[in-house]
């Protein structure tokens, strides 16, 4: 399996509190996303980065944040957490565009 | 934008039967195509992994092919057995390195 992990990996917060979910790979690809996943719309892709530094807006970007100081850690920051953020989160890896993608197991963040 | 199209949303069939799953594509500006697999409150798992320029890939009971041209992936699941059981996601990778999904077929393989 690919060395990917996400953190933690079930979170309940409340409406207005800052969250940051974290995914750390060890394979040193240079791609790393962050997708929601919720019934009805399948996986959406948040943010993603294409190197230290570098990160682009994805499909549901509003109300996120990312940074990427590593190779291995791409930080999701909910700044100010809704209910409509409530969903499961999937961090992915992949290196050059004729290799696999890896998923992480995901987050589970309740907003309540 | 792309859009990417799982057809059916589930499937039942009983055990040994041979299948087909259909995943379509608005764009054919893709560099790959990918099938994964996703247990209940679980993680994606990778499967098999098409490159633009290939027609067909081949796991043990899983093929899946690619039409680039006309938008058009399956995956074939040879002898299912129940184990087989699980959602099948399909993903086209565009050219702008951005993933993107279908909403899957979830499969139920009856003993």
């Amino acid at each position: 399996d690919a060395g990917i992990t996400q953190s933690p990996r079930h979170k309940v917060t409340e409406t207005g509190t800052p969250v940051t979910l974290r995914c750390h790979q060890t394979e040193n690809h240079r791609y790393m996303y962050w997708y929601r996943q919720d019934p009805g719309h399948g996986l959406r892709l948040i943010h993603y980065s294409y190197g230290v530094k570098d990160t682009d807006k994805g499909e549901v970007s509003d109300g996120y944040s990312v940074s990427r100081s590593k190779t291995e850690d791409f930080l999701l920051t909910l700044e100010s957490a809704t209910s409509s953020q409530t969903s499961v989160y999937f961090c992915a890896i992949s290196d050059y565009r004729d290799t696999e993608a890896f998923f992480g197991q995901g987050t589970r963040l309740t907003v309540v | 934008k792309q859009e990417v199209t799982q057809i059916p949303a589930a499937l039942s069939v009983p055990e040994g039967e041979n299948l087909v799953l259909n995943c379509s594509f608005t764009d054919s500006a893709i560099y790959n195509l990918q099938w994964f697999r996703q247990d209940p409150g679980k993680g994606l798992t990778s499967l098999l992994l098409i490159q633009s320029s290939q027609r067909e890939q081949t796991s043990g009971r899983l093929n899946a092919s690619l039409d680039k041209s006309s938008g058009r992936s399956t995956l074939y699941i040879a002898a299912s057995q129940p184990g087989d059981s699980a959602t099948y996601l399909c993903a086209v990778l565009d050219t702008g390195n951005q993933f993107y999904f279908g909403t899957g077929t979830s499969l139920t393989v009856i003993p």
